[in-house]
């Protein structure tokens, strides 16, 4: 079975700290992929980054930094230099290679204060 | 289409009644994909279309449940006799292929049940 563990419920943060969201997972499979989501106030799921288990070089995108270590499990984000638009809940999420759908983490919600 | 686009935005019923839920995946996107969201528990994976077949309905919660596609493209999902427990945030999304090109989420139909 997979699994998806963001243990932070919900961080917050003062503008331009940097956070780090945790993401730990569990699955059987050699191969599979990982994937970061933002869902804003407004709701909608908005894609981030989707990783390969076999390629384990860490990924920066402006401000966003990605921290995939297979020894240990976990996939962790960083957002540098937070701003109030970051916040947001952030879903951390698992697939099979070869599967069919996502495994969701339960999400953290960011809060960033001026 | 742009994006993925889901209908009604909101729906309110009485329970005991039925519902459809609509989706309208991004053009040339073979693959959709149903997913609920409730408070508190996530994303809860419903069911996925390959075209117009279903090789996934495992996370269909009960019989109530039903969705279909037509012309590998638009997509129903229907909810029979409607329960206070299906309130939900009801989202759709769609890929190139599999889950593993990662997915595109509309906005979501928000259903409450009354």
């Amino acid at each position: 079975a997979q699994k998806v563990t963001q243990a932070q419920t919900e961080i917050s943060v003062v503008e331009k700290e940097d956070v780090t969201l945790d993401c730990v997972y569990e699955t059987r499979d050699t191969t599979y992929y990982l994937f970061w989501y933002k869902q804003p106030p407004s709701g909608e799921l908005v894609f981030l980054i989707r990783r390969n288990s076999f390629d384990e070089q860490n990924e920066i995108s402006g401000r966003y930094s990605w921290n995939f270590q297979k020894s240990t499990s976990s996939f962790n984000f960083t957002i540098t230099a937070s701003q109030v638009v970051d916040s947001a809940v952030y879903f951390c999420a698992l697939s099979p290679v070869n599967g069919n759908k996502l495994v969701f983490g339960a999400g953290t919600i960011l809060r960033v204060k001026s | 289409g742009a994006g993925v686009s889901q209908s009604p935005s909101n729906k309110v019923t009485e329970k005991g009644k039925d519902v459809e839920l609509r989706c309208d995946p991004i053009s040339g996107h073979t693959a959709l994909y149903w997913y609920r969201q409730s408070l508190g528990q996530g994303l809860e994976f419903l069911i996925y279309f390959q075209g117009n077949s279903a090789p996934d309905k495992s996370g269909l919660p009960s019989d109530r449940f039903s969705a279909e596609r037509t012309g590998g493209s638009v997509s129903t999902l229907t909810i029979q006799r409607t329960q206070q427990e299906d309130s939900a945030v009801y989202l759709c999304a769609s890929s190139l292929a599999r889950v593993s090109y990662g997915y595109t989420f509309g906005s979501g139909t928000r259903l409450t049940v009354v």
